[in-house]
């Protein structure tokens, strides 16, 4: 069964530094998302891709995240700098346009800032 | 914006007990609803899925779900758990042509010997 790859699995960070987050989704898939999940919260949409476009980054706090999905294949989310806040799993999903057959998750990125 | 509300946060169930967790959504439109599972460690998968037709949906495991379009509902059922169904639900809704999954806060399940 097709997987969405995501690295690291961990990482600890120091707060001000910077961090990045790759996500590869599943072959053909042109809709990518990234979300992050706070403990004990649901997933929340930080940015969605239609191929290499971004169609949606309103929540995305854009003074200190970035994303980028150049060649409308995989992906990465960068955050500089990092704050305790930011702390929480962060989750990469992909999808057949408007999410037709559902949507495939990772297996996350679990970010800790200290 | 759509939302969804999960009002049961934590659920404790003894084993073979019956399971209905609560799912709704504010959205009037047409709705693709999801319910997803997170076992400790481990990442989202797939309960079962409504896009159309039958509102009652089966899913994996034994999990059942019903869509009531007059009350923004869709439930998650299942008629007797076991301790390996201990782990988070998460209720998650499409709307309208929108691309993506808007999620519930979830709940925890904790199924006792």
């Amino acid at each position: 069964e097709a997987e969405v790859a995501q690295s690291p699995r961990y990482k600890i960070t120091e707060k001000s530094q910077a961090v990045a987050f790759w996500c590869d989704p599943i072959s053909g898939h042109a809709t990518l998302y990234w979300y992050r999940q706070i403990l004990g919260q649901g997933p929340e949409l930080l940015v969605q891709f239609q191929d290499e476009s971004v169609v949606d980054d309103s929540q995305l706090p854009k003074d200190r995240f970035s994303a980028e999905r150049l060649k409308g294949v995989d992906s990465t989310l960068k955050i500089q700098p990092a704050e305790l806040g930011d702390s929480a799993m962060y989750l990469c999903a992909s999808s057949l346009a408007r999410g037709v057959g559902g949507y495939t998750f990772g297996s996350g990125t679990r970010l800790t800032v200290v | 914006a759509q939302s969804v509300s999960q009002h049961n946060h934590h659920v404790i169930l003894s084993e073979a007990a019956s399971l209905e967790l609560g799912c709704n959504y504010s959205y009037g439109g047409t709705v693709n609803l999801f319910w997803y599972v997170q076992y400790p460690g481990q990442h989202l998968q797939l309960l079962l899925k409504y896009f159309s037709g039958d509102p009652l949906v089966k899913g994996i495991k034994g999990f059942e779900a019903e869509f009531i379009k007059s009350k923004f509902s869709f439930n998650l059922r299942k008629p007797s758990v076991q301790w390996s169904d201990t782990a988070e639900y998460f209720c998650a809704v499409r709307a309208g042509t929108a691309s993506k999954l808007t999620f519930g806060t979830g709940t925890r399940l904790q199924v006792t010997l």
